[in-house]
């Protein structure tokens, strides 16, 4: 059964960045893409990139490109998500998912989240 | 701004069909069938309910369904139930800028 679990809370200061990790299990790590998905406080979700854990390719959202590094280790089954120059308005829960066996463009298993704040 | 427009919210009773719509460009909704929808409780991981314009996963229920026309996607509830009061996302893939966009979400109501 496919798993995936994030790494802990993170508070972080205005400038600062931030490095959430993604630890799959119970299927092939390289055989899906790795989505990051976003939630601020009381609003809805937004997509943030996805990573192909084979080829390291990665797509990213205009919003935020320039500021987010998707990059993963294929050794221990893990993507990251590097988030740089925080902004208040970057604190939100961050999700890693994995899509369907059926389709690329959906997340189907989703990790625990991981609840990022930047404050001063 | 989100890229897909969705409903505020909706409501209706139990038992009751409602339809949540998503509307979007013909570089999203209409020009691909890779329409999506989520629901989400209070304080709970998204759930995948539809893939692919209107494939369920498994273990889904059959009493969600979802189905394009245009540029509009609609995901369709059938005998509403209490369980069902949850936030309702659509998400597609996109051809211009980025890979997925999702709506701004829906609050389901059922009262």
């Amino acid at each position: 059964q496919v798993q995936l679990v994030q790494s802990g809370t993170e508070v972080k200061k205005p400038g600062a960045s931030v490095k959430v990790s993604c630890k799959a299990s119970g299927s092939s790590f390289t055989g899906f893409y790795i989505h990051w998905v976003r939630q601020a406080p009381g609003q809805g979700l937004e997509w943030m990139g996805r990573i192909n854990p084979d080829s390291g390719a990665t797509d990213y959202s205009q919003t935020i490109q320039g500021r987010v590094t998707m990059t993963r280790d294929t050794s221990i089954s893990t993507a990251y998500m590097e988030l740089s120059r925080l902004r208040s308005d970057d604190t939100a829960m961050y999700y890693c998912g994995r899509p369907h066996s059926s389709s690329s463009y959906c997340v189907d298993y989703w990790g625990q989240g991981t609840l990022v704040t930047v404050s001063s | 701004q989100s890229a897909l427009t969705q409903p505020a919210s909706v409501s209706g009773s139990p038992g009751q069909s409602i339809t949540i719509s998503c509307t979007g460009t013909s570089s999203d909704v209409g020009g691909y069938n890779y329409v999506s929808w989520y629901q989400q409780h209070p304080g709970k991981v998204p759930k995948l309910m539809i893939y692919d314009v209107s494939n369920r996963p498994s273990g889904v229920s059959n009493r969600f369904s979802g189905s394009k026309s245009g540029n509009t996607a609609s995901l369709t509830i059938s005998g509403l139930q209490a369980e069902d009061e949850a936030d309702y996302y659509c998400s597609s893939y996109t051809s211009s800028s980025t890979a997925v966009v999702f709506g701004g979400g829906t609050k389901l109501t059922v009262l």
